[in-house]
């Protein structure tokens, strides 16, 4: 099994729908959560951190299930820029960045 | 743009042969983290180096293996080249080894093919 599982998608989305990814981890003993972005064909980049309380950043929410042991990241109102891989992240009790496969987006107009 | 510059940018190489990637960190980071990333895959953590000592290792073989620099850039050095080890090879730069957030700067990656 798996460290982090996504579901790699790919998301088919027309603009200004809402799509929500979720993945889960194994490790229950994980310690910190993220969501980052990749383009296609360049690095990742940061979207955001998840907190066990929930937190938002315009139209992106992001929530921490730790008793299922599982993360989710909603987006609203998708735009064509938010076509993108997202990579879900856990970092380990030994502070290792665990990186998912990714869940494909495309946004179509 | 991070400020995290990688070279080279991409390489062919053949089976048994050996590469060394460099990297270079945002100014103001003391940790840098070399990742493997196949073709479809997320990246998968190699090693991490804090203060010029390793000090985190992913389910690599030996034949991988790093430095940090007094400057606080790194050099990934990969030994006896395997078929499966092309893949890009990204670097990233933070702040404060394990005690840091976190967050990654990524580098744009070197991309190696193995023939």
């Amino acid at each position: 099994r798996k460290e982090v599982e996504q579901d790699p998608g790919p998301f088919n989305v027309p603009e200004g729908a809402t799509v929500a990814f979720n993945c889960t981890y194994s490790n229950s003993a994980s310690q910190s959560f993220f969501w980052y972005r990749q383009d296609c064909r360049k690095e990742p980049k940061l979207l955001m951190s998840v907190y066990s309380s929930g937190n938002e950043d315009g139209r992106f929410t992001a929530q921490l299930n730790r008793a299922s042991q599982y993360i989710s990241l909603l987006i609203r109102d998708s735009k064509l820029s938010d076509s993108a891989t997202y990579l879900c992240v856990v970092r380990d009790s030994s502070y290792k960045l665990i990186f998912g496969s990714g869940t494909r987006l495309l946004v179509r107009p | 743009e991070t400020g995290v510059t990688q070279s080279p940018t991409h390489l062919i190489k053949t089976r048994g042969q050996q590469v060394t990637l460099r990297c270079s960190s945002q100014s103001g980071h003391n940790t840098v983290s070399w990742y493997q990333q196949a073709l479809g895959q997320g990246p998968q953590f190699i090693f991490q180096y804090y203060r010029e000592e390793e000090n985190g290792r992913g389910n690599f073989p030996p034949r991988f293996s790093g430095l940090q620099f007094p400057n606080y850039s790194s050099e990934l050095n990969v030994n006896a080249l395997e078929l499966d080890d092309s893949a890009l090879y990204l670097c990233a730069s933070s702040w404060g080894g394990r005690a840091g957030t976190g967050e990654l700067f990524f580098g744009e990656g070197s991309r190696l093919t193995v023939l």
